[in-house]
C-alpha cells in the first residue's frame, strides 16, 4: 500500500542495548513526525522533520534519543542505552506540508526487558 | 501552556444511541484541530481537520464542529464498528508544527 510503513512492528531488547526504529513515509510527504504512546495515553511529540532537517526536536526526552532523515524520505529513530521506561509504542507520521493532516503508521512496539 | 483535554475518558453506548465527545483546548493561537480514530494495536487513523471557529465536517455517522475553546465529535446512530479510541490534537501557531494530543475517549458501542 501507499501508507506510512514502520519496521519492525515489535522489538524486544535488553536494558542497555541500542535500537533503531525505521519509518518509510508516504511518497512525496516532506513533513515527518515521531511520537511515543504509552498505554492509555495520547501520542507524545518527539521530533519533527521538514525535509532533511530536524525543525523541532524539543520532545526528545534526553540525549539517548536521536533521529535522522538523511535524504528527506526514510527516517530512523535511534535509542542508545535503552531503559525499561523507554518501553512504549513509537509512532511515525507524515504529511504533504506542515499544516495539513498527518497520516500515521501502525507503530513499533518497543519492550525493554 | 498549550493543552488538550478530552471528555469523557470512556463512553458506552447502545447501538443507535447518538452522543458527543468533547475536546477542550488552550492554545495561544490555533493552526488546526485534528480528529483521529485509533483501534487497538493500530496507529491513529485521520478523520477530520478543522481550522476556524464555526467550521463543521461530516463523514458517514460522524460530524466534527469547532468553537474558539472546544471541538465536538458527534456520533449519530452509532454501530458496533464505531467502537475505538477517538483522539483530538491541536497544532498551535506558536513554535513549530507539532501536534499536541489529548488522552482520547474510549468508545464502546454495544449491539
Amino acid at each position: 500500500g501507499a501508507g506510512v510503513s514502520q519496521t519492525p512492528s515489535n522489538k524486544v531488547t535488553e536494558k542497555g542495548k541500542y535500537v533503531e526504529l525505521r519509518c518509510d513515509p508516504i511518497s512525496g510527504h516532506t513533513a515527518l513526525y515521531w511520537y511515543r504512546q504509552s498505554l492509555g495515553q495520547g501520542p507524545e511529540f518527539l521530533i519533527y522533520f521538514q525535509g532533511t532537517g530536524a525543525a523541532d526536536d524539543s520532545g526528545l526526552p534526553n540525549d539517548r534519543f536521536f533521529a535522522v532523515r538523511p535524504e528527506g524520505s526514510v527516517s530512523t529513530l535511534k535509542i542508545q542505552r535503552t531503559e525499561r521506561g523507554d518501553s512504549a509504542v513509537y509512532l511515525c507520521a507524515s504529511s504533504t506540508s506542515p499544516n495539513t493532516e498527518a497520516f500515521f503508521g501502525q507503530g513499533t512496539r518497543l519492550t525493554v526487558v | 501552556e498549550d493543552q488538550v483535554t478530552q471528555s469523557p475518558e470512556a463512553l458506552r453506548l447502545q447501538e443507535g444511541e447518538s452522543s458527543s465527545l468533547n475536546c477542550s483546548y488552550t492554545v495561544s493561537g490555533l493552526r488546526g484541530l485534528f480528529w483521529y480514530r485509533q483501534d487497538p494495536g493500530k496507529g491513529p487513523e485521520f478523520l477530520f481537520t478543522l481550522y476556524s471557529a464555526g467550521e463543521e465536517k461530516e463523514k458517514e455517522r460522524l460530524k466534527a464542529t469547532l468553537t474558539k475553546k472546544e471541538s465536538f465529535l458527534h456520533i449519530t446512530a452509532p454501530k458496533p464498528e464505531d467502537s475505538a479510541t477517538y483522539l483530538c490534537a491541536v497544532q498551535p501557531t506558536s513554535g513549530t508544527y507539532k501536534y499536541i494530543f489529548g488522552t482520547g475517549t474510549r468508545l464502546k458501542v454495544l449491539a
